[in-house]
Parts: structure tokens; C-alpha cells; sequence
């Protein structure tokens, strides 16, 4: 079946330091891959998508490239910051004809201090 | 541009009880879909609605029931609740595309918090 997993957290880091979280999706169908970010108490934001192998997504400084030989999709960013904390999701939809359902991941804390 | 908005944002029930749930679509959109999220846990997907049908479904017991109105709002019905309905409930908005299939990236509300006790 279609999973996808994360890497284990949470992550703790200082301000300004490079941010890697990992993801792997199981490589059934031709889906296409996000990163959803949820802040505290709040529901969830897309951050980024890419549609298809290769694709690059991009925004707010945070970059996945789409991995089909490694069914990787990781999160990374150059230079975090405090307002960054919040969890992660990495997630994949069907592809095909059930693409609108969502597979997520299990979510990666991601704390920034000063 | 309203976003995705959904009500009530807390809620309070007792084990068997029933509740609905009421979630409206980002403007413009016509697909809405049901996540439930656990604590510590990511989104489960629940089901999803087009055209006033349910589309597709995930694992959940037919205790989850819904509906989708004509102006493309939705409710999520969850009967004789138990304790482990207790979660976030979101809601997600999207778009048919020129292919006739749901657009692939959803819009997510702020979510109903259930507490069952």
C-alpha cells in the first residue's frame, strides 16, 4: 500500500543552522509528494509540492526534490530560524485516480532556539 | 479569499453520544475531504466528497458518516462515540481539474478538536 515515513524526532537546532528532515514513500503509482507544516494549535499549511521525478518544490526558503531511484522527498533549509518551529509533515497522494487522498507521515518536531 | 473554515473549534462530548462536524470549502473549491488527527500522530484521511457523494474512503468504521451540501460545504457525522474518537478533525478543500479528477494539493482548515470522555 501507499506509506510514507519520517524521519524520527524531534529536532532541535540553533538559529541560522541547516535543517535536513527525511522522508520516504513507498513507490506505488506515480504520485506526487508535499510537505505540510502545522504550528501549534493551528491546522496545516502546504509548504511545498513537487508533481512528478526531479521536480524541485521550493518556498520560503525551505527546498524537496522529488527522488524517484531513492522514493526520497527530503526536507532541507539553509538557515532556520526561531519562527520555524513547528511540525512537520511529509506526505504523497494516490496518483492515479484516487489522487485527492492524502498519505502522511508521522510528523517531525522541529524546534529553533536563539 | 476566505480560507477553508471550520466549526465548532472545540467540543466536548461523552462516550456513545453522536456529533457533527461542519467544515466550508476555500472559495471557489468543490472537493472536500476529512482527516483525523490523533495527537502525536499525523492526518488519517476519513473520506471525501464531490458532487455531493462520498468518493473515496479510508479505514474507518461506517460510525463516520457525511455529507456534502449544494454549495459544496460539508458535515462529518461520527456516532456512538468512543474514547478513541477523541482528536483534531480537519478539514481539507480542492479543486476538480480540467481532467475531471480532484486537483492534487488540498487546503487545509483549522480543525475541530473532539474530546470524548
Amino acid at each position: 500500500g501507499n506509506s510514507v515515513t519520517q524521519m524520527e524526532g524531534p529536532v532541535t537546532l540553533s538559529e541560522e543552522a541547516f535543517l535536513t528532515i527525511n522522508c520516504t514513500y513507498t513507490a506505488t503509482g506515480y504520485p506526487s509528494l508535499f510537505w505540510y507544516v502545522q504550528y501549534p494549535g493551528e491546522g496545516l499549511q502546504l509548504l511545498l509540492k513537487a508533481t512528478k521525478a526531479d521536480d524541485k518544490g521550493s518556498n520560503k526558503g525551505f527546498e524537496a526534490t522529488y527522488r524517484k531511484e531513492t522514493t526520497s522527498f527530503h526536507l532541507e533549509k539553509g538557515s532556520v530560524q526561531v519562527s520555524d518551529s513547528a511540525v512537520y509533515f511529509c506526505a504523497r497522494n494516490a496518483g492515479g485516480t484516487s489522487y485527492g487522498k492524502l498519505t502522511f507521515g508521522q510528523g517531525t518536531i522541529l524546534t529553533v532556539h536563539p | 479569499d476566505a480560507g477553508v473554515t471550520q466549526s465548532p473549534t472545540h467540543l466536548i462530548k461523552t462516550r456513545g453520544q453522536q456529533v457533527t462536524l461542519r467544515c466550508s470549502p476555500k472559495s471557489g473549491h468543490d472537493t472536500v475531504s476529512w482527516y483525523q488527527q490523533a495527537l502525536g500522530q499525523g492526518p488519517q484521511f476519513i473520506f471525501q466528497y464531490y458532487e455531493e457523494e462520498e468518493r473515496q474512503r479510508g479505514n474507518f468504521p461506517d460510525r463516520f458518516s457525511g455529507h456534502q451540501f449544494p454549495n459544496y460545504s460539508s458535515e462529518l457525522n461520527v456516532n456512538a462515540l468512543l474514547l478513541g474518537d477523541s482528536a483534531l478533525y480537519l478539514c481539507a478543500s480542492s479543486l476538480v481539474d480540467g481532467a475531471g479528477g480532484p486537483s492534487d494539493t488540498q487546503y487545509f482548515g483549522p480543525g475541530t478538536r473532539l474530546t470524548v470522555l
